[in-house]
């Protein structure tokens, strides 16, 4: 099977501009998280779908946001860029709830 | 609150045995899950706990006390490509899939 896929790996944009990426979970898996991970902050999550369903926020601004597609297939996005959205994107998939999450290969997001 | 504790770095010897701690309080408690991730690279999966006790997986063994807070990941036979990030997760009550994350150990492994 497959692993989770993410696009683009890297991305540079500069301030006040928008970004979307991409997540493709395992084929299978209807559960998608994001997470946001920086030196400082470690890992933190985003939000969680399910079914094109949002279950789960976490403590974000409202400038990221997310969806998810009848394929499962879930993108976020960023408006509105700051410096410190310079991190690095995980999303991770699951077949279940509170089972094992899969993680995808990341999209480096630097914000210049 | 949420708050998950682990060690910020450790090393070791090549073929030693290492024990990284994690200790968690979280708003309920679903589970506890360990990471690998190697720099530059995304988290792989290791371990899972739900119920007290031990998990042996080859040479990666993890133990959790949900009385005390407590888990740890042992690594045993220790090689140079174990030098890597650990993360503890929690997977919490009514979270759905929503992973609390520690900050991560390095472990760095040294011949």
């Amino acid at each position: 099977k497959a692993g989770v896929t993410q696009t683009p790996r890297y991305l540079i944009k500069t301030r006040g501009q928008q970004v979307t990426l991409s997540c493709s979970p395992i084929s299978g898996h209807r559960s998608v998280s994001w997470y946001q991970q920086t030196p400082g902050q470690g890992l933190q999550f985003l939000f969680e779908y399910f079914s094109e369903t949002q279950r789960n926020k976490g403590n974000f601004p409202g400038r990221f946001s997310g969806r998810q597609f009848s394929n499962s297939r879930s993108e976020m996005n960023v408006s509105t860029l700051e410096l410190g959205d310079s991190a690095l994107y995980l999303c991770a998939s699951s077949s279940r709830d509170k089972d094992t999450q899969y993680f995808g290969p990341g999209t480096r997001l630097t914000v210049l | 609150g949420q708050n998950i504790d682990q060690p910020t770095e450790m090393t070791a010897t090549e073929g030693a045995i290492v024990q990284i701690n994690c200790t968690y309080q979280t708003s309920g408690f679903n589970g506890l899950f360990w990471y690998q991730q190697h720099a530059g690279e995304a988290p792989t999966f290791l371990s899972y706990n739900v119920l007290d006790g031990l998990e042996e997986k080859g040479r990666f063994s993890s133990f959790l006390s949900r009385s005390k807070g407590y888990s740890y990941l042992l690594l045993k036979e220790l090689q140079m490509k174990d030098s890597a990030s650990y993360l503890c997760a929690v997977s919490v009550s009514g979270g759905y899939n929503k992973l609390i994350f520690g900050a991560g150990t390095r472990l760095a492994v040294h011949p």
